[in-house]
């Protein structure tokens, strides 16, 4: 399978613990996001890579949590401390520039689901 | 205000019906405009990009009014297969995308 994939699928955690998610791409792609959707909602952006460089950051994004993508390959997403209102699913997303111009196709992994207890 | 609106419906149609959406976004400087399909427990996947001339793909037809700040998509024939929530998303000068909440269609048999 040579789409995104995302692990773990499910993590259950208690209050207060952290978590870490990983993310591979599709491996021409240099563009990785990850956003944050819970129920009845649409994607929220958390943060965008391309290749290495950590090039955008939501407001969203808490001191609490930290992307990395160290090689320009695969990207994690640490929650520190969780809480309760971090529960949600945890979407990655790759995309590869086209020409000037991106093509506007993400590509999606099946998502993380975090339940924080 | 939200960067990007949609009714968040449901709407209910007969299969065969024609169904509009709509979506308004808040950023003049917005760069280009799609479409995401969302079925249920499954991840997000492009439906169709957003002309500024308005673009067709089989049964489905965008339309973009960057006067109004207005994305629009048509499905005509519904069928039973289009049932899924439909995400208008926006690209801001740089790379960031930004979805909206959603609009979720159910077509009846």
């Amino acid at each position: 399978d040579t789409g995104v994939s995302q692990d773990p699928r499910h993590k259950i955690t208690k209050r207060g613990q952290n978590v870490t998610f990983r993310c591979d791409p599709i491996s021409e792609h240099n563009r990785l996001y990850w956003y944050r959707q819970t129920l009845g909602q649409g994607p929220e952006f958390l943060t965008y890579f391309q290749n290495e460089a950590q090039l955008e950051k939501s407001r969203l994004l808490s001191d609490r949590f930290s992307a990395e993508r160290p090689k320009g390959s695969f990207s994690t997403l640490e929650i520190q401390r969780t809480e309760q209102g971090d529960s949600a699913m945890y979407l990655c997303a790759s995309s590869n520039r086209v020409g000037a111009m991106n093509t506007g196709e993400l590509f999606f992994g099946e998502g993380s689901r975090l339940t924080v207890l | 205000r939200k960067e990007v609106e949609q009714d968040p419906g449901p709407f209910n149609v007969p299969e065969g019906a024609t169904v509009a959406f709509n979506c308004t976004y808040s950023n003049s400087a917005s760069q280009s405009f799609f479409w995401y399909r969302q079925d249920c427990r499954k991840e997000p996947k492009l439906l169709m990009s957003v002309y500024s001339s308005g673009n067709e793909d089989g049964r489905f037809t965008a339309q973009l009014n960057r006067a109004s700040q207005y994305i629009s998509l048509l499905i005509r024939d519904s069928k039973l297969s289009d049932s899924a929530t439909y995400l208008c998303v926006v690209r801001f000068y740089g790379q960031n995308f930004v979805f909206g909440p959603g609009t979720r269609l159910s077509v009846l048999p």
